[in-house]
């Protein structure tokens, strides 16, 4: 595809609630992130996958977070009984292998939690 | 662990002024270092970036040489226009299998005609 996407651009829900987060990476890039951004603050990096290896969650705040990857393709970030500290605009970026490529980051998904 | 430290805004210039928005980081290993801009109402997308000490990155009049000694990663640019006017991210990654970026806060720049 021409860049990232992801769906859907804006997500409300209820306290309490599980939340499902969609993002289509560039073809043919290998790598792709999660970052949170919250009102006011900077980008925070959630988790990382890189091809097949076991993905890089260091970032998740909570155990309710989780992300999967099909591939080299789609991802979702999954957060479960979400709770208010959880809105925030969610961003995907895929890159070319090696963390020296630019990551090309999608519009993101606005999540409000209520 | 690595952090990112820039300036805080909002800043604020008149248009033809001369810009600097400060970055210094700290970093395990040697790290690439990048500017990130999102302007309003539009997608995060890279301005330019370094990857090893004394490289210049440039991209549409900015400016940004990876200073090792002093750490440091600071936007410049000569002469700035209203259509500047953005929030601007400074970033690392160290690679090593975290990947990741690690940004700071951002910097709100307004540039007034």
């Amino acid at each position: 595809g021409a860049g990232v996407s992801q769906s859907p651009s804006n997500k409300v829900t209820e306290k309490g609630k599980d939340v499902e987060l969609r993002c289509d990476p560039i073809s043919g890039h290998t790598a792709l992130y999660w970052y949170r951004q919250r009102l006011g603050q900077g980008l925070e990096f959630l988790i990382y996958f890189q091809g097949n290896s076991a993905p890089d969650k260091s970032g998740l705040p909570s155990d309710r977070f989780s992300a999967e990857r099909t591939g080299e393709s789609v991802s979702t970030l999954t957060i479960q009984r979400t709770q208010q500290e959880d809105s925030a605009v969610y961003l995907c970026a895929s890159s070319s292998t090696g963390f020296r490529n630019t990551q090309y980051f999608g519009p993101g998904t606005r999540l409000t939690v209520l | 662990g690595d952090s990112v430290t820039q300036m805080e805004g909002p800043v604020t210039l008149s248009e033809e002024a001369f810009l600097t928005i400060n970055c210094t980081y700290t970093a395990t290993g040697y790290p690439s270092l990048f500017w990130y801009v999102q302007y309003p109402g539009e997608g995060l997308q890279l301005l330019l970036k370094a990857t090893k000490a004394d490289d210049k990155g440039s991209n549409k009049g900015f400016e940004a040489t990876y200073r090792k000694e002093t750490t440091s990663f600071h936007l410049e640019k000569g002469s700035v226009q209203v259509s500047d006017s953005a929030v601007y991210f400074c970033a690392l990654s160290v690679g090593g299998g975290a990947d990741g970026l690690t940004f700071g806060k951002g910097t709100h720049l307004i540039i007034q005609p």
